[in-house]
């Protein structure tokens, strides 16, 4: 069975700050992992995704995300936050015929 | 750029009438799917569907709910008989294989039951 954990519903940082939203995964077999990102009443767009090789990956909109197996986590990081960025990031795990996603992180961005 | 559409955008039903939420995937997709997402909450499974029959289903997807391709193009979900705890958003999803299931999503249907 799979399932995936964000740390913190909510995560506020100014603009030009970093940017760190949490997610740790649970997986039977090697997982594939996903960022997506939603803006308000939109659908869902996928930031960036890690299946197999380096574990750094980067993304759109300066995002990047690093697989750590020994600690099971995949979180999202973006050097300086804009205020664009304010959105729901979910972190989502796949396996098969389905994808499992987090509850979500809202992040909010003071000016 | 190739993208998953969704039609209508939002639907207002009465409880108890069936709707049917319409989905074009990505033309040379060949594995769908269905999420919702109710209000304030997660985006959960509900289905998936490969070769003209159903892959995998989650629990939220009882008898109520059926998927349909009925022709080379669109992608239906359907809800036999609404209940007032279905409203919510539901996205149509196709990926190219199931392999590294990155999962194009279409921009939702609002489904309102009142």
């Amino acid at each position: 069975a799979q399932s995936v954990t964000q740390l913190g519903s909510h995560v506020s940082v100014s603009e030009g700050a970093l940017v760190l939203l949490r997610c740790n995964y649970s997986s039977s077999v090697p997982p594939y992992l996903f960022w997506y990102v939603q803006y308000p009443n939109q659908g869902l767009q996928l930031l960036l995704k890690y299946t197999t090789g380096a574990t750094l990956v980067k993304g759109i909109n300066g995002f990047e995300a690093e697989f750590k197996k020994s600690e099971t986590s995949f979180h999202l990081t973006k050097p300086s936050a804009h205020m664009s960025d304010a959105a729901e990031y979910f972190c989502a795990v796949s396996g098969g015929f389905k994808t499992i996603f987090g509850a979500g992180t809202r992040l909010f961005v003071k000016a | 750029e190739p993208e998953v559409t969704q039609t209508p955008s939002h639907q207002v039903t009465q409880m108890g009438q069936e709707v049917i939420l319409r989905c074009v995937p990505i033309s040379n997709h060949l594995y769908f799917y269905w999420y919702r997402q109710i209000l304030g909450q997660k985006v959960e499974f509900l289905v998936s569907f490969y070769n003209n029959e159903i892959s995998e289903k989650s629990e939220i997807f009882d008898d109520q709910f059926s998927v349909e391709r009925p022709d080379g193009s669109n992608f239906t979900l359907k809800i036999r008989s609404t209940k007032l705890e279905d409203s919510a958003m539901y996205f149509c999803a196709s990926s190219e294989s199931s392999l590294n299931n990155e999962q194009f999503f279409g921009p939702g249907t609002r489904l309102t039951v009142l």
